[in-house]
């Protein structure tokens, strides 16, 4: 079946340190992938997508994914994490065999030590 | 400003009694979609619309209807809320050029409570 997953439910990382959030999605077509945030009781905000070409993207606030086809991920990073990108982050996936669909991960809660 | 707007943002409800969740965009977006938000399962499709008068189902539409007379409106409708429909939900549009669906914008959020 198709899915996307989030390994780490929780992450607690110090203003300043660097950030990995990991993705892993399980379908057999070209995917398109997305990273959004959603800030406490706000909406999702798209961070950045990949369609094709290079692999690896920049997106706002900082961040960049890298999309590895032969590990099926798509990892969310940034060097420098600040204080208020604490949040929620989810990664997201469509394809053209899925056609009309979105499948979201779980999500990853990023908490910040100042 | 371009945005999604939902209404109400918070809903407390009684077990059986029919509601409604507006949703509205003025992007003029072909593509809308409803989701709902529960710890540790993420966003869940629900239905999406592709235009006026097209509609699917999503992941978990079991209890829920929806229409799509105009463009801009994307209603969700709760005939008979239970109380595992409490939840967060969130209507979402996109530009539609078949598939796949490109990136969405979120509305705020509807928090509903069904006792």
């Amino acid at each position: 079946a198709q899915s996307v997953t989030q390994p780490d439910i929780h992450i607690t990382v110090s203003e300043g340190a660097s950030l990995e959030l990991r993705c892993n999605y399980s379908y057999g077509a070209t995917p398109y992938l997305f990273w959004y945030v959603q800030s406490p009781g706000q909406g999702l905000q798209l961070l950045l997508k990949y369609f094709s070409g290079d692999t690896l993207v920049q997106g706002i606030k900082g961040f960049e994914a890298e999309f590895k086809r032969s590990q099926s991920s798509f990892n969310l990073r940034k060097p420098s994490v600040h204080w208020s990108d604490a949040a929620e982050y989810f990664c997201a996936v469509s394809t053209k065999t899925s056609y009309d669909k979105v499948i979201f991960g779980p999500g990853t809660s990023l908490s910040v030590i100042p | 400003e371009a945005q999604v707007t939902q209404n109400p943002r918070y809903l407390i409800t009684v077990t059986g009694k029919k509601l409604t969740v507006t949703c509205s965009q003025n992007m003029n977006h072909e593509y809308m979609s409803w989701y709902r938000q529960d710890p540790g399962l993420g966003l869940r499709q629900i239905y999406y619309s592709m235009n006026v008068e097209v509609t699917d189902k999503g992941d978990v539409p079991e209890g829920y209807k929806v229409s799509r007379k105009e463009k801009r409106n994307f209603p969700l409708i709760l005939e008979s809320p239970s109380p595992n429909q409490t939840s967060l939900y969130f209507c979402a549009s996109s530009l539609w050029q078949g598939a796949p669906v490109y990136e969405q914008y979120f509305g705020p959020g509807t928090r509903l409570t069904v006792t």
